[in-house]
C-alpha cells in the first residue's frame, strides 16, 4: 500500500538555524512529492514538488527539499529558519492507484515551532 | 488571479442532518478535489470532479457525493451526518495534466 510517515510530530529549532522536517513514503515506481504548509485556521499552501529531475527541488520562502530515492525520503530544509515559518507542513504523495490523477496521501503533519 | 475560495467557512449541524459545502476553483483549473482533515490528522481524499463527472474516489461511503458545475465551482454533500464528520473539509483545484493542487481555507464542520 502506498504511503507517507511523518516520523516527527514537532520540531523544535531557534531562529537563524537550518532546519529539516523528514519524510519517508512507499509508493510502487517513481513518486511524485509534494510538500504543502498549513497556518492555523488556513488551508494548505504550496512549498514544493518533486516530479523528475534533480535531487534538490527549491521551493517558496527559502524552502527546498532533497529527494533520495535509495533512501525513499523527501526531507523538507531551510538554511536558517524564521519564526514566521512556524506552521504545521504535510508530506505528500501522489496516489497511483487512484482513478483521479492528481490523489494525494498526505503524512499526519509535523508541527515546527522556531523560537526567537 | 483569483484564489480557491469555499463558504460557509465555519457550520454546525447536529447527527443525521445533511449538509452542502461550497468551493470555487482558481481561475484557470478545471479540476476540483476534495479532502476531509480531522483534527490531528492529514487531509484524505474524498473525490475529484473532472468535466463535471466524479473523476475518482477515495474510501469515503455513498453518502459522500459532490457536483460540479459548467463554470468548474463544486459542491460537497454529506447525508446522514455522524460525529466523525467532523473535520475541516478542504477544497482543491488544479489544471487538467498538470500535478500542483492549490487549496481553499476549508470549511470547519461541528457534527453534534
Amino acid at each position: 500500500a502506498q504511503s507517507v510517515a511523518q516520523p516527527e510530530d514537532q520540531v523544535n529549532v531557534a531562529e537563524g538555524n537550518p532546519l529539516t522536517v523528514k519524510c519517508t513514503y512507499s509508493v510502487s515506481g517513481n513518486p511524485y512529492l509534494f510538500w504543502y504548509v498549513q497556518y492555523p485556521n488556513r488551508g494548505l499552501q504550496f512549498l514544493l514538488k518533486y516530479i523528475t529531475g534533480d535531487n534538490l527541488v527549491k521551493g517558496s520562502y527559502g524552502f527546498e527539499a532533497e529527494f533520495n530515492k535509495s533512501q525513499t525520503s523527501f526531507h523538507l530544509k531551510k538554511p536558517s529558519a524564521l519564526v514566521s515559518d512556524s506552521a504545521l507542513y504535510f508530506c505528500a504523495v501522489r496516489d497511483k492507484t487512484n482513478q483521479a490523477g492528481t490523489a494525494l496521501i498526505f503524512g499526519k503533519g509535523t508541527t515546527l515551532s522556531v523560537s526567537s | 488571479e483569483t484564489g480557491v475560495t469555499q463558504s460557509p467557512t465555519h457550520l454546525i449541524k447536529t447527527r443525521g442532518q445533511q449538509v452542502t459545502l461550497r468551493c470555487s476553483s482558481q481561475s484557470g483549473h478545471n479540476t476540483v478535489s476534495w479532502y476531509q482533515q480531522a483534527l490531528g490528522q492529514g487531509p484524505q481524499f474524498i473525490f475529484q470532479y473532472y468535466r463535471e463527472e466524479e473523476n475518482g474516489r477515495g474510501n469515503f461511503p455513498p453518502r459522500f457525493s459532490g457536483l460540479q458545475f459548467p463554470n468548474y465551482s463544486s459542491e460537497l454533500n454529506v447525508n446522514a451526518l455522524e460525529l466523525d464528520d467532523s473535520a475541516l473539509y478542504l477544497c482543491a483545484s488544479s489544471s487538467a495534466g498538470t500535478d500542483t493542487q492549490y487549496f481553499g481555507p476549508g470549511t470547519r464542520l461541528t457534527v453534534l
